[in-house]
C-alpha cells in the first residue's frame, strides 16, 4: 500500500518561498497511471487544491495561484515537491499531499504538515 | 471559475438520513466524476464515494452517492446516521483539469 509523507519547514517568513517536499514509498512514483497533487487547508478552513505533476513532468496548477507556484518531480528519489513564492500569512496552512488517478480520485493523502508563515 | 456550493451544516439524529448536496457552478456536473471525502478533526480526508457512486472497500453501504443532472448537483446519503458519522464532508470534481474541492459540509450527530 502506497504512503505519502510530507517534510520541510514549519515555519516561513512572509515574502520568502515555503519549499516541501513528500516522499512516496510502497508505489513508483513513475507509474503511468497517478497523478501527484499539493493540496492545502488553513486553520479552520476548506480543502484548496494547489497543483499536480505527472511523472513525466508535466504540471497543471490552480489559476488563483499559478504565479507563485511550482511543483516539481524526482523520480529517482520517488519524490515531488513544492514551492510557493512571496508567502503571506494567508498561506499559512496544513499542507497535504496526496495521489490521484485520471478519473479525479484523490485515493491516497499524507497525513499533512502545518505550515506558518509569520516573522 | 468552476465551483462547486453545499451547505455549511446539516445535522440529524442517530439513526436518520442526511443528504448533502454539491452544486456545480457552471457547466455539467455529469461531465466529470465526483468524490466525496470524510475529514475529522486533525486528520487527512478520507474517501468515502468516488467516481460519483463508487465506495471503497471498508466503507459501509450507509454511505451513497448520486448525480442529478437536472440540478446540476452531486449528493451524498449517510443513511443510520451513526455518531461516528460526525465529521467535515467535501465534494470534489474537476473542469479542464483544474480540480475543485467544494465548501464542505459539517455533520452533526446530535
Amino acid at each position: 500500500q502506497v504512503q505519502l509523507q510530507e517534510s520541510g519547514p514549519g515555519l516561513v517568513k512572509p515574502s520568502q518561498t515555503l519549499s516541501l517536499t513528500c516522499t512516496v514509498s510502497g508505489g513508483s512514483i513513475s507509474s503511468g497511471d497517478y497523478y501527484w497533487s499539493w493540496i492545502r487547508q488553513p486553520p479552520g478552513k476548506g480543502l484548496e487544491w494547489i497543483g499536480y505533476i505527472y511523472y513525466s513532468g508535466s504540471t497543471y496548477y490552480n489559476p488563483s495561484l499559478k504565479s507563485r507556484v511550482t511543483i516539481s518531480v524526482d523520480t529517482s528519489k520517488n519524490q515531488f515537491s513544492l514551492k510557493l513564492s512571496s508567502v503571506t500569512a494567508a498561506d499559512t496552512a496544513v499542507y497535504y499531499c496526496a495521489r490521484s488517478k485520471s478519473s479525479g480520485w484523490y485515493e491516497s493523502w499524507g497525513q499533512g504538515t502545518l505550515v506558518t508563515v509569520s516573522s | 471559475n468552476f465551483m462547486l456550493t453545499q451547505p455549511h451544516s446539516v445535522s440529524e439524529s442517530p439513526g436518520k438520513t442526511v443528504t448533502i448536496s454539491c452544486t456545480g457552478s457552471s457547466g455539467s456536473i455529469a461531465s466529470n466524476y465526483v468524490q466525496w471525502y470524510q475529514q475529522r478533526p486533525g486528520s487527512a480526508p478520507t474517501t468515502v464515494i468516488y467516481e460519483d457512486n463508487q465506495r471503497p472497500s471498508g466503507v459501509p453501504d450507509r454511505f451513497s452517492g448520486s448525480i442529478d443532472s437536472s440540478s446540476n448537483s452531486a449528493s451524498l446519503t449517510i443513511s443510520g446516521l451513526k455518531t461516528e458519522d460526525e465529521a467535515d464532508y467535501y465534494c470534489q470534481s474537476y473542469d479542464s483539469s483544474n480540480h475543485v474541492f467544494g465548501t464542505g459540509t459539517k455533520v452533526t450527530v446530535l
